[in-house]
């Protein structure tokens, strides 16, 4: 079985705090997401890398950024924690680069900024 | 813009019953759909996939049915279980490097 971790389950930071979130996969998987999900929404994807030290935009990258030194791990970073990025974040992988390819989710951490 | 979007926000069944959830998408050129459940607290679970070239794949219990031609995705579950109630989320790959673009999801509640 895909064994996607996130490092966390629930954090609370202050506004302007630095913020790290951690995911770890276990099955050699090329491709990591991160997405946010928030009441009402779609999950909605924030970055994701296909390959280490790679990185690409989502649809909302904005006051993130990511860090993947290893094939297995892929960081999200807040660099100044705003109360609009209270949020539960998802990270997620995939075996290959190709279209048709089952992403795996981890259990999620549900971050609150006040 | 291209989105992935469902008829009912939620949906309450009867234990045993069958339950149909809907999904339209609207990028003709997507080749890949997956459902996904989601149980409180929990982050999303596959539940089944299905490519283009197909319009129906089944697996336990549930079935996926695709209409290219009305742009129509749905999730069949087939005797519902207290254990299915979830949110169900749809999701279409229309683009490279396996971008997933996700439905908002229905509640699925299932009554005893």
């Amino acid at each position: 079985d895909v064994k996607v971790t996130q490092s966390s389950r629930y954090l609370v930071k202050r506004t302007g705090e630095k913020v790290f979130l951690e995911c770890v996969q276990d099955m050699d998987h090329e491709n990591m997401f991160w997405y946010r999900q928030d009441p009402g929404l779609g999950l909605r994807l924030i970055y994701f890398s296909y390959d280490v030290k790679m990185k690409e935009k989502g649809d909302i990258p904005e006051g993130y950024s990511v860090s993947r030194e290893k094939k297995e791990r892929f960081s999200l970073i807040l660099e100044s924690a705003s109360t609009n990025q209270t949020s539960m974040y998802l990270c997620a992988s995939s075996r290959y680069r190709g279209p048709q390819e089952t992403q795996y989710f981890g259990p999620g951490t549900r971050l609150l900024v006040l | 813009g291209e989105s992935v979007g469902l008829h009912l926000p939620t949906l309450s069944v009867q234990e045993g019953d069958n339950s149909i959830i809907n999904c339209a998408y609207s990028n003709s050129a997507s080749d890949y759909f997956i459902w996904y459940k989601q149980e409180s607290g929990k982050g999303p679970q596959f539940i089944i996939d299905i490519r283009s070239n197909m319009d129906k794949r089944q697996g336990q219990r549930v079935t996926v049915l695709l209409n290219k031609t009305v742009k129509h995705l749905s999730l069949q579950i087939a005797a519902t279980q207290p254990g299915d109630s979830a949110v169900y989320f749809c999701a279409e790959n229309s683009g490279g490097y396996n971008k997933l673009i996700f439905g908002a999801g229905t509640r699925l509640a299932v009554h005893p």
